[in-house]
């Protein structure tokens, strides 16, 4: 069965700073995705990552992915109060169709 | 109009009822998922539909039916529920299309708490 870990847990950090939010996962992986969550809300999609070496990003958020060390990044530049969210990370088991997710990061972005 | 829709959004019962949580869509996708998340545990797969006559069970299915009756629309079951089912329900569609790439797209959620 699929593993995914994301760390940290919890992060709360002050407007302006910068912060990575990782995502490993056990077994190979045909595509990763990053979502956010808002308190008593749905999940939007932020990027989805195809290929070994993809970057995307959106304003202040950029997610990468690293096939071979089964790792993606999502890097907060700058923060600011509205990216207070839970985020979390996917991954998809092409062959069983199956998407595993992080248990989530809750990042608080203090004013 | 949303494009995923949950109903009830909101749902308190007792131990032993049965409760049915309805989802429909209107994005044409024929892959339809039920997850379930609890707080520090991220969304666990409940059930999963690839069509109307394809239902695949996830990691947490047992306590848990489903039943799709048409492409755009999949049920959640609780035979007899219990307060450990306690928790905030998803629905999520995707599509296997290359141009959306598995996407998946996520209703509002059912908060179901029981008694």
């Amino acid at each position: 069965e699929l593993k995914v870990e994301q760390n940290p847990l919890f992060l709360s950090m002050q407007e302006g700073k910068n912060y990575t939010i990782y995502c490993n996962y056990s077994t190979t992986s045909d595509r990763l995705y990053w979502y956010r969550q808002d308190p008593g809300k749905s999940l939007e999609s932020l990027f989805v990552l195809l290929s070994n070496g993809a970057v995307k990003q959106e304003g202040r958020l950029m997610a990468s992915l690293d096939t071979k060390a089964r790792l993606s990044t999502l890097h907060i530049t700058a923060a600011v109060h509205d990216l207070s969210a839970t985020y979390f990370c996917a991954v998809l088991r092409y062959n069983f169709n199956k998407f595993y997710f992080g248990s989530g990061t809750k990042l608080n972005v203090k004013p | 109009d949303a494009d995923v829709t949950q109903t009830p959004r909101n749902r308190i019962t007792k131990t032993g009822k049965r409760i049915m949580l309805e989802c429909s869509q209107t994005k044409g996708h024929d892959r339809m998922y039920w997850y379930r998340q609890d707080p520090g545990l991220g969304l666990r797969l409940i059930y999963y539909s690839f069509d109307v006559k394809d239902i695949n069970k996830g990691e947490i299915s047992d306590g848990y039916s489903v039943s799709r009756q048409a492409q755009a629309k999949f049920s959640l079951s609780l035979e007899s529920a219990i307060p450990n089912q306690t928790a905030l329900y998803f629905c999520a569609t995707s599509d296997l299309g290359s141009a959306s790439y598995n996407e998946q797209f996520f209703g509002p959620g059912t908060r179901l708490t029981v008694l």
